[in-house]
This record gives structure tokens, sequence and C-alpha cells, in this order.
């Protein structure tokens, strides 16, 4: 079994900021990560998968960066459509498995 | 487009049985897995098996090994979820999801690029 921490928990932030979420696996995982927007209600939306690689029609504001065991989701001008809640998800062993998740609210 | 549509909320007593249904359009049924993740209320997301059509086996994390089963039917393009001897902490949304597998590297599920609606369970007395 992997262990994901994903930090922080919280994270207040103000339209315009530069915000980055963390993610460290327990092992390697080489590439083998996506990241997820899920907002109130609704199901999440994948952003990013690969580790790095954006999914379709998502805005290159968003990146990912990291490898083996330690991963960032940036955000790099956050717009108010952004505040929400962030999963990172391994693949690389079975089960396939989620961080705890960062809500991203305005400062 | 595609789309996946699950079927509508759900009020079960303990120890009964509930039976979600998730169908895909818009796409190859087969060419792709489906997941099934679940979010109890306030919670985070939690995978509970998955099902690739074209090999039409299924696998389930351990947690929920024996008590639920994920079939999938090619003919009409619709996987289902079944939870048996529910408790009241099965109580949550319930999401299918598409994974584009490959087993050409770690485990063959990947990521979930299109998710249902999400279909809310209650289990209630």
């Amino acid at each position: 079994v992997i262990w994901m921490t994903q930090s922080p928990s919280l994270l207040s932030a103000s339209t315009g900021d530069r915000v980055t979420i963390s993610c460290r696996m327990s092992q390697g995982i080489s590439s083998y990560l996506a990241w997820y927007q899920q907002k109130p209600g609704k199901a999440p939306e994948l952003l990013i998968y690969a580790a790095s690689t954006l999914q379709s029609g998502v805005p290159s504001r968003f990146s990912g960066s990291g490898s083996g065991t330690d991963f960032t989701l940036t955000i790099s001008c956050l717009q108010s459509e952004d505040f929400a809640t962030y999963y990172c998800q391994q693949y690389y062993s079975f089960p396939p498995s989620f961080g705890q998740g960062t809500k991203v609210e305005i400062k | 487009q595609v789309q996946l549509v699950q079927s509508g909320a759900e009020v079960k007593k303990p120890g009964s049985s509930v039976k979600v249904s998730c169908k895909a359009s818009g796409g190859t049924f087969s060419s792709y897995a489906i997941s099934w993740v679940r979010q109890a209320p306030g919670q985070g997301l939690e995978w509970m098996g998955g099902i690739i059509p074209i090999f039409g086996t299924a696998n389930y994390a351990q947690k929920f090994q024996g008590r639920v089963t994920i079939t999938a039917d090619e003919s009409t393009s619709t996987a289902y979820m079944e939870l048996s001897s529910l408790r009241s902490e099965d109580t949550a949304v319930y999401y299918c999801a598409r994974d584009p597998w490959d087993c050409s590297g770690g485990s063959c599920w990947r990521h979930f690029d299109y998710w249902g609606q999400g279909t809310l369970v209650t289990v209630s007395s």
C-alpha cells in the first residue's frame, strides 16, 4: 500500500495569487500521478495526468511537476472559479488511491 | 462527447443491497475501464473497484472485497456496481469514472478522465 500525504489541507489565497499544492508518496511511483478539481456537489474533474500532462480543455494556468515521491500542482494566477478542493491520485500500484484533498478558499 | 449517466438516488435499510448503474455514451465502451469511486459526506475520494469490459473481470479494493460486485454489459454500454450488507457508513455519493487503462507499466489502472454525475446512497433504518 502506498501512503500519500497531500498538503496543505486548507489553503487561503486571493485571486491572482500563485498557489502550490504538494503530494508526497511513501515510495516512488515514477510519473503515475493525476490531479483533480472538485467543486461542491459536483463530480471531480481531471486536470493533469502522468504528473505533468494537461488534460484537454484545462486552462494553462494549471501545471503539474515532479516524479518519484514528490509532486506539485501549481495554479499560476488563481481565478475565482478555481476555489475548490483538489486531489492527487496515484495509479502506480494497486489499488489506485487518492490524497486527502486540499481545499483552496478565498482569503 | 463522452457522457456517463448514473441511476438515481437510493435510500436503503441496513443489511440490504444497492445496485447503481452507469450508462456510457460517446465513446467505445469496451476500450476503457470503468471504476467506481465513493465519497462519504464531507470526506475524500475512495476507489472501490473497477472493470475492464474487454477482459470481463473486475478488481476490487481489499476493503470492499466480498461485498461489492462490479459488472459491465457491453451490449448496452452500461456498468453496474452492487454493494451488499449495507451499513450506515456506506452512506455516500458513488461515482463511476472512465479509465484509459494500460498494462504497459505500473498497475493497469490509470487516471479517470470522465465521471458520472454521482449517485447518493443513503443507508438508514
